[in-house]
């Protein structure tokens, strides 16, 4: 139950695209697409963002899309906004019934 | 609206014992599996442990195993995590969090609670 693998910050400015990388083993992100993206900002709960590699919520802006290449997923985010600066987290199902998160990734919106 | 309301945390010395319990509203408790997730401070998230909707199957990450027991009561539409040997790395804010679809696992959370801190020192 090792945890995935983000960049510890990424930057971008407004109108900007960014993309987060999100890489496992082929073991989880590699083998299931039970990949998912979660925002928290400061003191706050975290929020469902992307499930099962690329679908989105309803309620969430299309800005936000995510793909998966092998062991690695990713979540790209466009036109970037202020309110976008967060942290980012990815999970996958890693079998046995458990899952993984990542370390997570701060979003800077310069 | 889903509301999901955890409590139970505060300070424990190494080795204690505290349950934590989620009081959820706002959608058929019973149908939905429940997870426990925790952050420490100023880290990541990181799953703890499942609960089916039918309640019996219940799954734990290995860092918990042994240690920590997930319940429900389906009639007080409440979610339960008794911990014991607790260590100082089991630190963290505790959240519950709702599967997104109704009776099965697919291993995303459409809501969460605001969490409820727990520390462990002497």
């Amino acid at each position: 139950q090792s945890a995935l693998t983000q960049p510890r910050s990424v930057s971008g400015s407004p109108g900007q695209s960014v993309t987060i990388s999100c890489t496992g083993t082929s073991s989880d992100v590699g083998y299931y697409n039970s990949v998912s993206w979660y925002e928290q900002h400061p003191g706050k709960a975290p929020k469902l963002m992307i499930y099962d590699v690329t679908k989105r919520p309803s309620g969430v802006p299309d800005r936000f899309s995510g793909s998966k290449s092998g062991n690695t997923a990713s979540l790209t985010i466009s036109g970037l906004q202020a309110e976008d600066e967060a942290d980012y987290y990815c999970s996958s199902y890693a079998g046995s019934y458990t899952l993984v998160f990542g370390g997570g990734t701060k979003l800077t919106v310069l | 609206e889903v509301q999901l309301l955890e409590s139970g945390g505060g300070l424990v010395q190494p080795g204690g014992s505290l349950r934590l319990s989620c009081a959820a509203s706002g959608f058929t408790f019973r149908s939905y599996a429940m997870s426990w997730v925790r952050q420490a401070p100023g880290k990541g998230l990181e799953w703890v442990s499942v609960i089916y909707a039918g309640g019996p199957a219940t799954y734990y990450a290995d860092s918990v195993k042994g240690r920590f027991t997930i319940s429900r009561d389906n009639s007080k539409n409440t979610l339960y995590l008794q911990m014991s040997s607790l260590r100082v790395e089991d630190t963290a804010v505790y959240y519950c969090a709702k599967e997104a679809e109704q009776l099965l696992v697919r291993w995303f959370f459409d809501s969460w609670g605001q969490g409820t801190l727990v520390t462990v020192s002497s």
